[in-house]
């Protein structure tokens, strides 16, 4: 069946500009979750969805960075103002209760030049 | 908050050989760790995962356990092969909810043959 999604699967943008990155997860699953893998670097959380609310934003790195789901399905995570050090690939996963396998999207590597 | 440790952080075998990969963490409320293998270029995928309710679990060559009481959880690869080479990464649930995940900052393991 279809998996995790994300769009776009490269970015590159100019320092300044925003961008916003997509992700559609696994139909019926609830739960949706961002995070951030910098080269050779381990997988940071930035934010998770429980239906379309986000009990938890503590992992956004500073306010340029927001997320928003709709409908319980899509999520758009939106980086304002982009710097070079927002360079990375942003992983994206959703799973369908808790204690349950977390199915990873292909990701989106963003570069800012 | 939850923090998971990792270690070590580059491990070389022989082919053959076993394999051992240890992780901590801080939050006693946390029940579930999964771990995940990450080959090069692709997006991690789950390769075991054990409940606090569990002190061991094994899936053929793989097998984890866990120590509730010292808040360690290890992976043991035995007979490794090259196709074994990737990043693992560990993780422990956030909480009692259990839904979000906190990744341990990964273990290149290189099998050489």
């Amino acid at each position: 069946g279809a998996g995790v999604s994300q769009s776009p699967s490269n970015k590159v943008t100019e320092k300044g500009k925003d961008v916003e990155l997509r992700c559609d997860p696994i139909s019926g699953h609830t739960a949706l979750y961002w995070y951030r893998q910098s080269l050779g670097q381990g997988l940071e959380f930035l934010i998770y969805f429980q239906g379309n609310s986000a009990p938890d934003k503590s992992g956004l790195p500073s306010d340029r960075f927001s997320a928003e789901r709709t409908g319980g399905s899509v999520s758009t995570l939106t980086i304002q103002r982009t710097q070079q050090e927002d360079s990375a690939v942003y992983l994206c996963a959703s799973l369908s209760g808790p204690g349950r396998e977390q199915y990873f999207g292909p990701g989106t590597r963003l570069t800012v030049t | 908050g939850e923090n998971v440790e990792q270690h070590p952080s580059t491990l070389s075998v022989q082919e053959g050989d076993s394999a051992v990969i240890k992780c901590t963490y801080s939050d006693s409320a946390s029940n579930y760790f999964p771990w995940y293998k990450q080959e090069l270029g692709k997006r991690p995928q789950l390769i075991i995962d054990i409940r606090s309710n569990v002190g061991e679990k094994k899936d053929q060559r793989i097998a984890v356990t866990l120590n509730k009481t010292a808040k360690h959880f290890s992976l043991h690869i035995t007979e490794t092969q090259p196709e074994d080479s990737a990043v693992y990464f560990c993780a422990a649930s956030m909480g009692q909810a259990g839904t979000a995940l906190i990744f341990g900052k990964g273990t290149t393991l290189s099998v050489s043959s």
